[in-house]
Formats: structure tokens, sequence, C-alpha cells
């Protein structure tokens, strides 16, 4: 079957510390992106990428770091420089340029800081 | 700088009842407005594609409308259930971007029986 995986499903971090939030996908698809989703609100753009070796900052990049060393993995890592990481992450991909192309999600991580 | 904007406060509606959702957008061109639906705790699931050089589209109960003039959108579900009630979210990919997707904070359907 094809799609697109997060894990962990949960994740918890204490202060201070970096975390990495996996996601792989085996749809072929050259973008990919990571959103953050508040309580009661909507995506936000942390990072996407295009192609492999190649990724832009979104709208809230601050304080995460990504990379795309192979096309179906578009790992997150939640520096100890985000304030406020608590929140529901979601990645997806599409298959690229070709306009008229939905996105798929993976399932999610949340991520609680204690 | 772009933006999207939906109904913040939940739309409740009795079964069988026609669901309309709106989708404002400024600062945009976007080549075309996608609709999407989000359960509790779960990713987003595409429903629906418009393009900008089209003024509806429907699939089975859905029925999506873009008007570029007035830079809106509107998601129509006829019929309701209250299986429909879900977030519904709306998405933009404008013209000449690096495919950045961007999401509206999305609509909260109950459908009540």
């Amino acid at each position: 079957d094809g799609g697109i995986t997060q894990s962990p499903k949960y994740l918890f971090r204490k202060e201070g510390q970096n975390v990495t939030l996996s996601c792989e996908q085996n749809l072929n698809h050259d973008a990919m992106y990571w959103y953050r989703q508040d309580p009661g609100q909507g995506l936000r753009l942390i990072y996407y990428s295009q192609i492999v070796n190649d990724f832009q900052k979104g709208d809230i990049a601050e304080g995460y770091s990504v990379s795309r060393e192979k096309k179906e993995s578009f790992p997150l890592t939640v520096t100890s420089a985000q304030k406020n990481p608590t929140a529901f992450y979601l990645c997806a991909s599409r298959e690229g340029e070709v306009a008229n192309t939905e996105a798929f999600f993976g399932q999610g991580t949340r991520l609680t800081v204690v | 700088s772009q933006k999207i904007e939906q109904n913040s406060e939940a739309l409740n509606i009795q079964e069988g009842k026609t669901a309309t959702l709106t989708c404002n957008y400024t600062n945009y061109s976007p080549a075309y407005l996608q609709w999407y639906r989000q359960d509790p705790g779960r990713g987003p699931v595409f429903l629906l594609l418009i393009r900008e050089n089209e003024k509806e589209k429907r699939k089975e109960r859905l029925k999506v409308t873009f008007d570029t003039t007035l830079k809106q959108s509107l998601f129509h579900i006829t019929a309701s259930q209250p299986a429909d009630s879900a977030t519904y979210l709306c998405a933009l990919r404008f013209s000449g971007g690096y495919n950045k997707l961007i999401f509206g904070a999305g609509t909260r359907l109950a459908v009540h029986p």
C-alpha cells in the first residue's frame, strides 16, 4: 500500500532537548511539507521541499530544522530554540510541479514538552 | 501578506439540510483551491480541487464554487449526515509559488440528527 507514515504518534520531550520527527512516503512524490497545528487552529507551514537536497522555510521555521537527503524521507528536528513546541505536527507530500495535485497527509505526531 | 479566512465559529445544522462553508483569501492569485476534511487527531484528507478558470465542481453530495473576483470559495454539502461532522479546511497554491500550499484555519461542522 502506498502512503505517508509519521512516527512516533506521541512524543514527549524534556525542555532543552532536541527531538526528531520521522516522515516517510512511498508515493514517489517530489514535494514534501511539515505543518504545525495548535488546538482549534489551522495548519501553519514550517518547511517544505520540492526535490531532494532542497528545502525552503515556511511561515514559522524558527526553532526547527529539516533535511531531504532521500526522496522518500523528510525528517523534522524540533530544537531547543523552539520556545513553544507542544503541538500536533503533520507531514504531507504531493507529486510536485504538476498543477492539479492533492496533498497526502500522515496521521500526525503529537509532541508534548514535559 | 497572503491570508486565508474561514469562519472560526462552528456551523451547526440539522441532518438533511445543506451545509455551506466559506473560504476567503487576500493578496493571492491562486492557481487552484482545494478542500480537505479533518477528523479529530487525524491528518486532513483531500476532497475536491477547483482551478482558477473553473466556476463550479461537484462530487457526489459535495459542490465547490470559486469566484476569483470576490476572492471566495463556497463549499456545499447537500443532504448532510451526522457522519459529515468534521473540520473542513481550504488550501491555496498560488501561481508562481514553489509548490507552497497554504491552509486556512478550518471550520468545524456539526450535523445533528
